[in-house]
């Protein structure tokens, strides 16, 4: 079955960084775009990323452009979310999910909380 | 990057239709028919209820419906139940490959 596993969040001194995992199983890996989406506490959910199946284009929302970075090893099943000059703003759940297909986000990790607080 | 606009809350009976809309522009929601909505239940990872405006995955019950008018999305929960309490969200394309999704709406059986 389809599992996504995130793991690296945990709270981190505004200002600096923190790199995010998400394990992938139970489909190829290489076959499919996958997305970042993050929860503030209480809010809602934002749209943080995606990288295309090959890793060749990425995109980003205004708010984590230039700060984020996203990649992904599909030789390891794995994706990739660095975080640098982190915000107070950037505390949230985030969580990776699997686009079927033109943004259809079929199966949903867990989540890890990531709390930028000094 | 502007968020859709939801209704902040929704309640009805078991058994009663609840509709709840997604305002975006013609830039997002107005654009593409790329639209989904997403439960999520308190503490747990969005599900995929609707895509692509209407279509309904295999294991969603198809008291679940979706549709568009223009820059509005709408999802209907028919014979609502107790289980459907929970946050729903919209989510649309939005054009050069990113996505944008809605305030959210926590629907409540009374």
């Amino acid at each position: 079955q389809v599992q996504l596993v995130e793991s690296g969040g945990g709270v981190v001194q505004p200002g600096r960084s923190l790199r995010l995992s998400c394990a992938a199983s139970g489909f190829t890996f290489s076959s499919y775009g996958i997305h970042w989406v993050r929860q503030a506490p209480g809010k809602g959910l934002e749209w943080v990323a995606v990288i295309w199946y090959d890793g060749n284009n990425k995109f980003y929302a205004d708010s984590v452009k230039g700060r984020f970075t996203i990649s992904r090893d599909n030789s390891k099943n794995t994706l990739y979310l660095q975080m640098d000059s982190l915000r107070a703003e950037d505390t949230a759940v985030y969580y990776c999910t699997k686009d079927e297909d033109w943004g259809v986000f079929d199966y949903w990790g867990q989540g890890t909380l990531v709390t930028v607080s000094s | 990057q502007s968020a859709l606009t939801q209704p902040r809350s929704v309640s009805g009976s078991p058994g009663q239709s609840v509709t709840i809309s997604c305002t975006g522009t013609s830039s997002d929601v107005g654009g593409y028919r790329h639209v989904s909505w997403y439960q999520q239940h308190p503490g747990k990872a969005p599900k995929l209820m609707i895509h692509d405006v209407s279509k309904r995955p295999s294991g969603v019950p198809d008291r679940f419906s979706g549709s568009k008018s223009g820059n509005t999305a709408s999802l209907t929960i028919s014979g609502l139940q107790a289980e459907d309490e929970a946050d729903y969200y919209c989510c649309s394309y939005a054009g050069s490959y990113i996505y944008v999704f809605g305030t959210g709406t926590k629907v409540t059986v009374l």
